[in-house]
């Protein structure tokens, strides 16, 4: 089966300019994780779904950052208003159940996000 | 406030010796800790992980220590191979985060021919 992909793969945007990233994670996946890489930096988490709600947004940057989750299955996260701070690698993940510290994550391979 | 930190950005290695990655973390309540591995334009993946109830964890040429006094794990790689090239996250969890994860910042691997 598929992993999990992402898509766009790069993304190069204006300041200001509203971006959508999505995520289709791997079939069947309840959990589903936005994390993000900025240059220098580890991983940071930003949003947990589990199923269609997100019980944990605690690392979402600021307001113009949001996302969403349909059908249980794809999630877009979506940047309004971008800033040059913004620009990172942003990686969707999913796991089997969630809920769970010991479940493995399976990551898809990123966008590339450049704001100018 | 970087609560998993990696202190060498970049480590290179001979192929065939033992590499040792060094993770070090301030928050005493985490009780998981997981290896990714990334290539680059590639997503992490899952290479190992270690419950704060064991202090070794081990599979194949791969080794995990955790020493929780010290707040210290470190993956153990013998021998190391050209293909284990890579920026190496450690990761950690603990109860009362739920589904996060709190990442380091990475070591980038070389493994010399």
């Amino acid at each position: 089966g598929a992993g999990v992909s992402q898509s766009p793969s790069n993304k190069v945007t204006e300041k200001g300019k509203d971006v959508e990233l999505r995520c289709d994670p791997i079939s069947g996946h309840t959990a589903l994780y936005w994390y993000r890489q900025s240059l220098g930096q580890g991983l940071e988490f930003l949003i947990y779904f589990q199923g269609n709600s997100a019980p944990d947004k605690s690392g979402l940057p600021s307001d113009r950052f949001s996302a969403e989750r349909t059908g249980g299955s794809v999630s877009t996260l979506t940047i309004q208003r971008t800033q040059q701070e913004d620009s990172a690698v942003y990686l969707c993940a999913s796991s089997l159940v969630g809920g769970g510290a010991s479940e493995t994550q399976y990551f898809g391979p990123g966008t590339r996000l450049l704001v100018l | 406030d970087q609560q998993v930190k990696q202190n060498s950005p970049s480590l290179s290695v001979q192929e065939g010796r033992i590499s040792i990655l060094n993770c070090d973390y301030t928050n005493s309540m985490f009780d998981y800790f997981l290896w990714y591995k990334k290539y680059p334009a590639e997503g992490p993946t899952f290479l190992i992980s270690i419950s704060s109830i064991k202090d070794k964890n081990e599979d194949g040429r791969f080794t995990v220590f955790l020493n929780k006094s010290a707040k210290h794990l470190s993956l153990h790689i013998v021998p190391s191979q050209p293909g284990d090239s890579a920026v190496y996250f450690c990761a950690a969890s603990a109860p009362n985060t739920g589904n996060q994860f709190y990442f380091g910042t990475g070591t980038s691997l070389t493994v010399i021919p």
